[in-house]
């Protein structure tokens, strides 16, 4: 059993067009990070969010943190195909400070 | 600028030879881990280190080992490579006390 569930596990759009990506579990998280990888290349940090309600924005990304800490979402507004990755969540818990990772979701924006 | 790197960045290997992968970070951290990604299970752990002589097991650490001599470097070791290690492997270093992560650019690594 996975986890982190993310949802779709894959997303072909044209540019310019809003989406969302889900992080989903049971358990609830200390902190979640979201990372993008592009092919051939490591992930890479994009935000992280530690406090239930929290919305984070970067740029065209918004990242919100659900209430009980066991889900978060991604809002890509007006996609550009530079947006193009795999967008991963990643959740810790307890101190450790060793992240459990989603399985993914992979994004392709047209022009 | 601080820099985590791998090396070699493809490596083909036959079954039953050892392999080691180089990870070397000059962040400075002493967080350590070694993942492995593949098609269907994402990023998965393998080892990982929080600091010089320390060293744990992560969910899929069955025929690999690391060490950990010094901060910066981490190598990771197939004692006798099989099929089914076939896989891109990351290397990721942190700061203690944080979850966030800084990954190398990973090792695509082919057993034959």
């Amino acid at each position: 059993t996975q986890l982190l569930e993310q949802s779709p596990q894959f997303l072909s759009i044209q540019e310019g067009e809003n989406l969302t990506v889900y992080c989903n579990s049971s358990s609830v998280f200390s902190s979640l990070q979201w990372y993008r990888q592009e092919p051939g290349e490591g992930p890479v940090l994009l935000v992280t969010v530690v406090t239930g309600g929290e919305v984070k924005k970067l740029k065209r990304l918004t990242f919100q943190f659900g209430d009980a800490r066991k889900d978060s979402s991604l809002h890509i507004t007006a996609a550009q195909p530079g947006d193009t990755g795999l967008y991963l969540c990643a959740g810790e818990r307890g101190g450790s400070y060793i992240p459990t990772f989603g399985r993914g979701t992979s994004l392709i924006v047209h022009p | 600028d601080a820099e985590i790197t791998q090396s070699p960045r493809h490596k083909i290997t036959e079954t039953g030879r050892q392999v080691t992968l180089a990870c070397h970070q000059t962040w400075n951290h002493n967080n350590m881990f070694w993942y492995r990604q593949d098609l269907g299970h994402g990023l998965r752990l393998i080892h990982y280190s929080y600091g010089v002589q320390d060293t744990n097991k992560g969910e899929v650490s069955d025929g690999y080992s690391v060490s950990r001599s010094n901060t910066e470097d981490l190598p990771l070791t197939l004692e006798s490579a099989a099929s089914s290690q076939t896989s891109v492997y990351f290397c990721a270093s942190s700061e203690s006390g944080t979850p966030k992560q800084y990954f190398g650019p990973g090792t695509r690594l082919t057993v034959t």
